[in-house]
């Protein structure tokens, strides 16, 4: 099962836009991509999730490439509640999720 | 909706003992996954049900690891003759009906195998 790539870490200001990158290269045409996040001493928490086009909800935008082999997460204005290992997972079509090592993102005040 | 639940949150065994846990889903999820991960990876998947079927295993699920789901409700995660390899966080997800459904993660078990 091939995994996305992601920066190992980044960093942010608080109140600040953050744009976490994806690169699913070999992702297939029916393949939805997934946003989690793990907070420290927490189970992963869903995010955001698309397939072809733009994704919004109240915690993120999605941004999905016109060929889909990459995508960008957008946290609009960060907040130190922010600061989670971020992962960008390629849904298998049973629905199990294909974790990576995911992005540590810090926030800083 | 009272969120997935995890039993026990911690367990610490010795070698070669045989070790369960149990995971309570959301109820009327039908799916149920168990992933497993260690310190510093993301967690990698090991069991699906659709209601009270198993419908897919990982490789990394060796003869010693089983997992049941009898009524399409709870699941138990049964490991027998723990090694040390073993120790981790066993986390536990349940979803709707639909594969593209976002996962519900349980708060996970930690174990730890001296």
């Amino acid at each position: 099962d091939a995994k996305t790539t992601q920066p190992n870490s980044m960093e942010s200001n608080e109140e600040e836009p953050v744009h976490l990158p994806c690169n699913h290269s070999t992702i297939s045409g029916t393949d939805y991509i997934h946003w989690y996040r793990q907070l420290p001493s927490q189970g992963p928490e869903y995010v955001i999730h698309g397939l072809t086009s733009n994704v919004n909800n109240r915690m993120a935008s999605l941004a999905i490439a016109e060929d889909r082999k990459s995508s960008t997460l957008i946290l609009h204005r960060a907040t130190l509640r922010d600061a989670a290992v971020y992962y960008c997972i390629r849904l298998s079509n049973t629905g199990k999720l294909i974790f990576g090592q995911g992005t540590t993102l810090q926030v800083k005040p | 909706d009272t969120g997935v639940s995890q039993d026990p949150r911690h367990k610490i065994t010795k070698r070669g003992q045989n070790v369960t846990f149990r995971c309570d889903p959301i109820s009327e999820h039908n799916r149920l996954y168990w992933y497993r991960q260690t310190l510093g990876q993301g967690p990698e998947f090991l069991t699906y049900f659709q209601n009270e079927a198993q419908l897919e295993k990982s490789r990394l699920l060796s003869d010693r690891f089983s997992a049941e789901r009898p009524k399409g409700s709870f699941s138990t995660l049964e490991i027998q003759r723990t090694e040390q390899g073993d120790s981790a966080m066993y986390l536990c997800a349940s979803g709707r009906d639909q594969p593209m459904d976002e996962q519900f993660f349980g708060p996970g078990t930690r174990l730890t195998v001296l």
